[in-house]
């Protein structure tokens, strides 16, 4: 079992839409969850970081975890096409500190 | 100014050429990091660097070798690269023992 696994994309919403994006892990000892956002051409910017089970607001993003079922979420409010981008789960801890991604997902906001 | 930057942007390069990436981190962090990006595969995390000592080396080719002079810079030369190390190739910075990572623009790498 991969240690990391993001659901595949590509994903397409209209302007305005909820989005749900996903994550689930293997190692319980990961302490660290992030969401990053990577546009085209451009490096991955850290958008969401928690390191505990619950949710985390911020602005239109809420990330949320659930340790006990290793699954950890990012909601998208009133999508605009400027969230169009790829998202990238990334999760630490444990006994390296080492992030290990996800293969990321394309979100695409249609005007 | 961006708080890591690499260069080149892009570049093109053939199978016996040799040429090195830059990346130069402003955050005052100690730690920095190489990763490679393909498409459809999650970031491989290739180099770590601590205090300029390489701490992880997972099991790169030798064709791709690290140089780290100060905290602030890190190198990558490539040399006899082939076409599957074409990718998208990222560095990154963070305190020592810090999960967050502060990543680079990237350089876009073609082997022809």
């Amino acid at each position: 079992q991969k240690e990391v696994e993001q659901d595949p994309g590509p994903l397409s919403v209209p302007e305005g839409a909820i989005v749900s994006l996903n994550c689930t892990y293997s190692n319980s000892a990961f302490q660290y969850f992030m969401w990053y956002r990577q546009y085209s051409r451009k490096g991955p910017e850290l958008l969401m970081y928690t390191y505990s089970s619950g949710n985390k607001e911020d602005g239109r993003f809420t990330a949320q975890v659930d340790k006990s079922s290793k699954y950890i979420s990012l909601f998208i409010r009133d999508s605009q096409p400027s969230d169009s981008a790829t998202y990238l789960c990334a999760i630490g801890g444990g006994a390296n500190s080492k992030l290990t991604f996800g293969k990321g997902i394309t979100l695409s906001v249609r005007p | 100014e961006t708080g890591v930057t690499q260069t080149p942007r892009h570049l093109v390069m053939g199978m016996t050429n040799k040429k090195s990436l830059k990346c130069e981190q402003h955050l005052g962090h100690n730690a920095m990091y190489w990763y490679k990006q393909s498409a459809k595969k999650p970031l491989e995390l290739m180099f770590v660097y601590n205090f300029k000592e390489q701490t992880e080396n997972n099991s790169v080719p030798s064709r791709f070798s690290p140089e780290c002079p100060n905290s602030s810079h890190l190198f990558l030369h490539l040399h006899t690269l082939q076409p599957e190390d074409s990718a998208l190739y990222l560095c990154a910075s963070s305190p020592v023992g810090g999960t967050e990572a502060f990543f680079g623009q990237g350089t876009r790498l073609t082997v022809v």
